[in-house]
Formats: C-alpha cells, structure tokens, sequence
C-alpha cells in the first residue's frame, strides 16, 4: 500500500513570496490533516479535512495561509505571502478511522 | 490545561544498551496514545499505540511501551538500542471525542558506539 505522498521535498523561498505544497493522502483515506512542524517543536495542526470538506481551520493563519481539497483525494497548502516565521516542515497526514493518522515525508520550507 | 510532555529533550545511549523515554499527559480522560519516530530528514512514523486492554503494547522495531494510569504515563522502551535508533521520537495523544493528535516536544535520541 502507497503511503502519504508529499511534494515538493524542499523549498527554499524569499520573504513575501508564494508557495504552494501538494499532499496525495494513501488510497480510501477520508481525513486528510497538515501539520506545521517548527524546528526543535512537536508538529502542530494547521487545518483537517474531512473529504471536501473543513473539520478544523482554527489554527490556520488565514491571513496567509489557505488549503483546498477540492476533489476529497489530494490536497494543496499554500502560503501567500510568506513570513521568515513560516520556516518549518510542512507535514500531511491522512487516516481511515480517526484514531490513526499516517503520515508522509514532509515538504522542508525556508524562508530567507 | 490539557497537554503532553516529554522531559527528556535528549537522551545519549551507547549501542546496545537500553533505552526509555519519557511521556506524562495531563487530561481529563484517559486518551488514546502513540508514539512516533521522526529519522533525520524524514516524516513521523508510527511506532506504537494504545487504546485500550493490555497496559503493555509492542511496537515496530522492537519497541514497546506501558501505560500506567495512576502515574498518567506511556513511556517508551527498547532492551538494546541499535545505532539506526538514532532519532527524534513524539508521545502523541488523541482525545476520543475529538480526534486531534496533540504533540509532545519530542525527545532526541543520540546512539554512540
């Protein structure tokens, strides 16, 4: 079974720029989750996804961050613009019964 | 407040000997409980959970991990450490009515020969 695929791997970027992060959760998945996982901390939720749909944006930084899944399959974050704050690693997870989530590689984000 | 904590923020074991880490909750209700494994470079795997039964659970990779509910503990152990265990491991716990993994801190573990 595929596990959660994330790409890119890595983005360096400028401050005040865009980027965009893709998540393709495993097959049958309903729950779709991203983390932001700042150095030296635990990963914290951003925004949860039940098929097309928001559960839990409440920690999501509005301002400039977005995310859709529009089809309920994969997933896209986007930062617009970006903070030198934002460094982190950008982590999708996704779970077929809500007690367990999977997680994939993570996208690593710098911002100069 | 509710939260998770790991007081360990790095451990340094030699290869082969024996490992255990650290994770205390505070919540009203016994949440359900993981531990997570973070390589270098890597994104979390799962390690171990526990729901509910046996108060001691295996894990991949020779982990295992014991729930006491008296002491609101899950700790983490393995009997002989390999250098491939070098890494950065999470208590995690979910909330069964809200299903929201919240994190430990993590604790970093460094594997000398």
């Amino acid at each position: 079974e595929a596990g959660v695929a994330q790409s890119p791997r890595y983005k360096i970027i400028e401050k005040r720029q865009s980027v965009a992060f893709w998540c393709n959760p495993i097959s049958g998945h309903a729950t779709l989750y991203w983390y932001q996982q700042i150095l030296g901390q635990g990963p914290k939720l951003l925004i949860q996804f039940q098929n097309n749909g928001v559960v839990d944006d409440s920690q999501l930084p509005k301002d400039r961050f977005s995310a859709e899944r529009l089809k309920g399959v994969d997933s896209t974050l986007k930062i617009q613009p970006a903070k030198l704050e934002d460094s982190a690693v950008y982590l999708c997870a996704s779970t077929d019964r809500k007690e367990t989530q999977y997680f994939g590689p993570g996208t690593r984000l710098l911002v100069l | 407040a509710q939260s998770v904590t790991q007081p360990d923020i790095h451990i340094t074991v030699s290869e082969g000997a024996s490992l255990e880490l650290r994770c205390n909750y505070s919540y009203g209700a016994t949440p359900y409980l993981f531990w997570y494994v973070q390589s270098p470079g890597q994104g979390l795997q799962l390690l171990l959970k526990y729901f509910s039964g046996d108060t001691l659970v295996q894990g991949i990779k020779g982990f295992e991990a014991e729930f006491k509910r008296s002491q609101s503990s899950f700790n983490l152990r393995k009997p002989s450490v390999h250098w491939s265990d070098a890494a950065e491991y999470f208590c995690a716990v979910v909330l069964s009515n809200d299903y929201k993994l919240s994190f430990g801190a993590g604790t970093t573990v460094t594997v000398r020969a």
